[in-house]
């Protein structure tokens, strides 16, 4: 497996939380994702970064904002949780912006009450 | 925009028949497309990819995948199921630069002993 840690792998929130989860690569690469899974929708992006401070906004943005101070760490922050929110968070890597795969964190999941 | 979809949300099959979960894709331009295998409680393994070249692909643990470019879809396919195939399949395509991947809904696969 690559190394991507994912930290903390499950929590539980109240509604109005900030909360950051975090995500660890120690393979060096320059591209990372932050997605989110739900029933019936697959996976969905949520920010994407292409290197350090860089950093863009996918498909579902909304209510979330990251931040890449170093290579080898990403992190996503729900400024205010609500309860659409509750999903599991996975991050991702990859090597180039061209035909390499993408590698897969293990997930984090939350639950907002 | 570009998408996948995958028509079946589950799919039988005996141990040692062959298997066949279904993708197909709309995109402009030429498709990076991508079969990813989620186990339970883990994070998605990538399976295989076509970028160019022989429209079969081989990937990892004897799966395939068929790139059909008049019928626009990139079905997965295994001679002989396995049980430990049991899992939860998706389809993905990348969506512009930066490798960033638009994902289908997701296909269970269930085989049965």
């Amino acid at each position: 497996d690559a190394g991507i840690t994912q930290s903390p792998r499950h929590k539980v929130t109240e509604t109005g939380t900030p909360v950051t989860l975090r995500c660890h690569q120690t393979e060096n690469h320059r591209y990372m994702y932050w997605y989110r899974q739900d029933p019936g929708h697959g996976l969905r992006l949520i920010h994407y970064s292409y290197g350090v401070k860089d950093t863009d906004k996918g498909e579902v943005s909304d209510g979330y904002s990251v931040s890449r101070s170093k290579t080898e760490d990403f992190l996503l922050t729900l400024e205010s949780a609500t309860s659409s929110q509750t999903s599991v968070y996975f991050c991702a890597i990859s090597e180039s912006m061209d035909s390499s795969e993408a590698f897969f964190g293990q997930g984090t999941r939350l639950t907002v009450v | 925009a570009q998408s996948v979809a995958q028509p079946e949300d589950q799919v039988n099959v005996a141990e040692g028949n062959p298997l066949t979960v279904k993708c197909t894709y709309s995109v402009s331009g030429n498709p990076y497309l991508f079969w990813y295998v989620q186990y339970p409680n883990r994070g998605l393994q990538f399976l295989l990819k076509y970028i160019t070249g022989d429209n079969l692909v081989k990937g990892s643990y004897g799966f395939e995948a068929e790139f059909n470019k008049s019928q626009t879809s990139f079905h997965l396919k295994k001679p002989s199921a396995l049980v430990s195939d049991s899992a939860l399949y998706f389809c993905a395509v990348r969506d512009g630069g930066f490798q960033k991947l638009v994902f289908g809904t997701g296909t269970r696969l269930l085989v049965s002993p």
